[in-house]
C-alpha cells in the first residue's frame, strides 16, 4: 500500500524557533509537495520538488523554505516560527509529469507557535 | 490558466439522502478531473477520476461524469451515509503539469 509519512503529528513550538517537518514516501515518486490548510482558505501550495535536489516556490513560500537531499524526503523549514504560522501542514508526492497522476498525501501535522 | 470552482458549504443532509456537489471548471485542453476526500483528522485521499470528456469515475458509492460541454465534474451518492461526513475537494492539475489545483472544498454533515 502507498504510504506518505509525515513524522510529526502534532507539535508546539515557541515563537522564533527553527521547525523542521519530515515527509517521507515509499511509493519512488518523483513529485513531493507541501501544503498548508487553513479553515475557509482550502489548500495552499508552499512549495513543491520534482527531482532529488530542485525546488520551486508554490503560492506561499515566504517565511518557508525546503529540502530535498533524497528521492523519497522532502523537509519543510520554518527559519523562525512565527504565530501566523500555525496551521496544518499536508505533504504529499505523485509521480512523473503526466496531468492524470494521482496525488498522495501524508496524515498532516498540526502545527501551533505560541 | 487552469481553475476550478465548487459549491460553498457545509452542506447538511439526512442519511440516506440525495448528495450533489457542483464544481465546474475552466483549462487548455482536456485535463483529468479528480474528487479528493479528507476525512475527519486526516489527510486527502483520491475519491475517484476521469481522465477524459465523458468519462465517469466513481468509487464507494460516489460517481462524477466528465462533461466537457458544460466544463462540470459534479459530485453524486444517491444515499449518504454518516460515515461520509467529510470535506470534498474537486481538483485538476495545474497548467503544464506537475501542480495540481484544488476547489476551496465543500464540508458534507450526515445526520443519523
Amino acid at each position: 500500500d502507498v504510504k506518505v509519512t509525515q513524522s510529526s503529528r502534532y507539535l508546539v513550538k515557541r515563537t522564533g524557533e527553527k521547525v523542521f517537518l519530515e515527509c517521507v514516501q515509499d511509493m519512488d515518486h518523483e513529485n513531493m509537495f507541501w501544503y498548508r490548510q487553513d479553515p475557509g482558505l482550502g489548500l495552499r501550495l508552499i512549495y513543491f520538488s520534482y527531482d532529488v535536489k530542485m525546488k520551486e516556490k508554490g503560492d506561499i513560500p515566504e517565511g518557508y523554505s525546503v529540502s530535498r537531499e533524497k528521492k523519497e524526503r522532502f523537509s519543510l523549514i520554518l527559519e523562525s516560527a512565527s504565530t501566523n504560522q500555525t496551521s496544518m501542514y499536508l505533504c504529499a508526492s505523485s509521480s512523473g509529469g503526466d496531468n492524470g497522476n494521482t496525488i498522495y498525501f501524508g496524515e498532516g501535522s498540526w502545527l501551533t507557535v505560541v | 490558466g487552469n481553475s476550478v470552482t465548487q459549491m460553498e458549504g457545509p452542506v447538511t443532509l439526512s442519511e440516506e439522502a440525495f448528495l450533489t456537489i457542483n464544481c465546474t471548471y475552466t483549462a487548455t485542453g482536456y485535463p483529468s478531473l479528480f474528487w479528493y476526500v479528507q476525512y475527519p483528522g486526516e489527510g486527502l485521499q483520491l475519491l475517484l477520476k476521469a481522465t477524459k470528456a465523458d468519462d465517469k469515475g466513481s468509487n464507494k458509492g460516489f460517481e462524477a461524469t466528465y462533461r466537457k460541454e458544460t466544463t462540470s465534474f459534479h459530485l453524486e451518492k444517491g444515499s449518504v451515509q454518516v460515515s461520509d461526513s467529510a470535506v470534498y475537494f474537486c481538483a485538476l492539475p495545474f497548467t503544464g503539469g506537475f501542480k495540481t489545483i484544488f476547489g476551496a472544498g465543500t464540508r458534507l454533515f450526515v445526520k443519523a
